[in-house]
């Protein structure tokens, strides 16, 4: 099964507001990265939380990750239209060489 | 240069057809992969190359055959698909097997 679950599968907004999005995952991690997919196209890396690591902000995103729940939230804040995509969460474990996709979030933000 | 090319953007092919997907990267990584993806799906790993030596197989029908002819360059061989392989097929590259991975723009493939 996916290591990484997400909630909610979908979230509609308007601009200005803020966005979460969270994910969940079942075994230990090395490191938990954030993605986003514009629709049919390749996939953006946002940011990248170590498992040492609670908390990481990069521009309007905020990542935090409580290893205890094995769980991470983003945080988009002073969402743009632009923003409106699909966020997943991938999660890498030790030793290895997969990085195991969330299902997803598809983020719409109304202008 | 973070850019990871594939080529060709759209392909259309016949269950008895023979195609190939490209995939190259310039960043010097040594880690690349094969993901398929279906609409509203999260990208599922097929195959991953570590060194250009084949570390991963996701249990993938043997119509695709993966090929690492060199560090940049990353090729899929599609022999006899399916109608239901129709999908967004996406190379993507890493400097290391758990760092950050860099996408091409996929690949949308359309069996027929």
């Amino acid at each position: 099964s996916q290591q990484g679950e997400e909630d909610p599968q979908a979230l509609s907004i308007q601009e200005g507001e803020n966005a979460t999005m969270n994910c969940s995952y079942k075994t230990s991690i090395n490191n938990l990265q954030w993605y986003r997919q514009n629709s049919g196209r390749g996939l953006v890396h946002l940011i990248l939380i170590r498992s040492n690591e609670r908390e990481k902000h990069s521009g309007r995103l905020r990542v935090t990750l409580d290893t205890s729940k094995k769980s991470s939230s983003l945080l988009i804040t002073a969402s743009r239209a632009a923003d409106t995509a699909s966020y997943f969460c991938a999660t890498a474990y030790t030793g290895g060489f997969k990085t195991i996709f969330g299902a997803g979030t598809r983020l719409f933000v109304k202008a | 240069d973070t850019e990871v090319t594939q080529t060709p953007k759209h392909l259309v092919m016949g269950m008895t057809n023979k195609k190939s997907l490209k995939c190259e990267q310039h960043m010097g990584h040594r880690a690349m992969y094969w993901y398929k993806q279906k609409a509203k799906k999260p990208p599922e790993l097929m195959f991953v190359y570590s060194y250009e030596k084949l570390s991963i197989n996701e249990s993938v029908p043997s119509r695709f055959s993966p090929e690492c002819p060199n560090s940049s360059l990353l090729n899929l061989h599609l022999h006899a698909l399916q109608p239901e392989d129709s999908a967004l097929y996406l190379c993507a590259s890493s400097s290391a097997g758990i760092d950050i991975q860099y996408f091409g723009a996929g690949t949308r493939l359309s069996v027929l």
